[in-house]
């Protein structure tokens, strides 16, 4: 079984530049997520996704970060006009809800971003 | 609002020593209750989760979990490490009420394994 992928792994930008992210979950997980991990911190939520419908997305920077899912399947989290803040690791995260594997996340490795 | 709380930023022991990491929850409820591992430019990893029943849960690898209602902890353990146990490791709460899969994470310790 393939798992969780991300793309691209890195990618440095100057201020002000825009940058996608995306992700291919586990096939068949209904649920993802996306998180923000600052160096030496933990996985920060910023959206997740039930199918195609935006559950959650309370932690969004709304006036520079969007996320879809159109299909319920892939998604793409984008970041328009970065700042040196945004500097972090964006990791993706499927899970499936519902069965013995309830409630575990299966983490892609993560697409590591440099804004200078 | 739900926290978690890893006091220990770093650890430090040494191979065949014993480990116990510490987790410290904040939630309106008991919550569910999992640990990740982070290894080198890996994704997260589930070791263990808790959801109800036998307050000792056992994960991959030889690790351990016990909950505490009382203390509110879910601390990690295991027996006897090993220098490849070396990793970020973090503690991480969720409760499946109806439409709410929100999961929160600790801020991780880093361990290293000495020889």
């Amino acid at each position: 079984e393939a798992g969780v992928t991300q793309s691209p792994r890195y990618a440095v930008l100057q201020e002000g530049q825009a940058v996608s992210f995306w992700c291919d979950p586990i096939s068949g997980h209904d649920t993802l997520y996306w998180y923000q991990q600052p160096r030496d911190q933990g996985p920060q939520l910023l959206v997740y996704f039930r199918d195609e419908a935006v559950i959650d997305n309370s932690q969004l920077p709304s006036d520079r970060f969007s996320a879809v899912r159109p299909k319920g399947t892939n998604s793409t989290l984008k970041i328009q006009s970065a700042k040196q803040g945004d500097t972090a690791t964006y990791l993706c995260a499927s899970s499936l809800l519902g069965g013995f594997n309830t409630g575990q996340l299966y983490f892609g490795e993560g697409s590591k971003l440099t804004v200078l | 609002a739900q926290s978690v709380t890893q006091p220990d930023a770093r650890v430090t022991v040494s191979e065949g020593a014993s480990l116990q990491l510490r987790c410290k929850y904040s939630y309106s409820a008991t919550p569910y209750l999992f640990w990740y591992v982070q290894y080198p430019r890996q994704g997260l990893q589930m070791l263990l989760k808790y959801y109800s029943g036998d307050p000792v849960v056992q994960g991959v690898n030889g690790f351990e979990a016990e909950f505490s209602k009382s203390d509110s902890s879910f601390h990690l353990r295991k027996a006897s490490v090993h220098w490849s146990d070396s990793a970020v490791y973090f503690c991480a709460v969720s409760r499946f009420n109806t439409g709410n899969y929100k999961y929160v994470f600790g801020a991780g310790t880093r361990l290293k394994v000495i020889a």
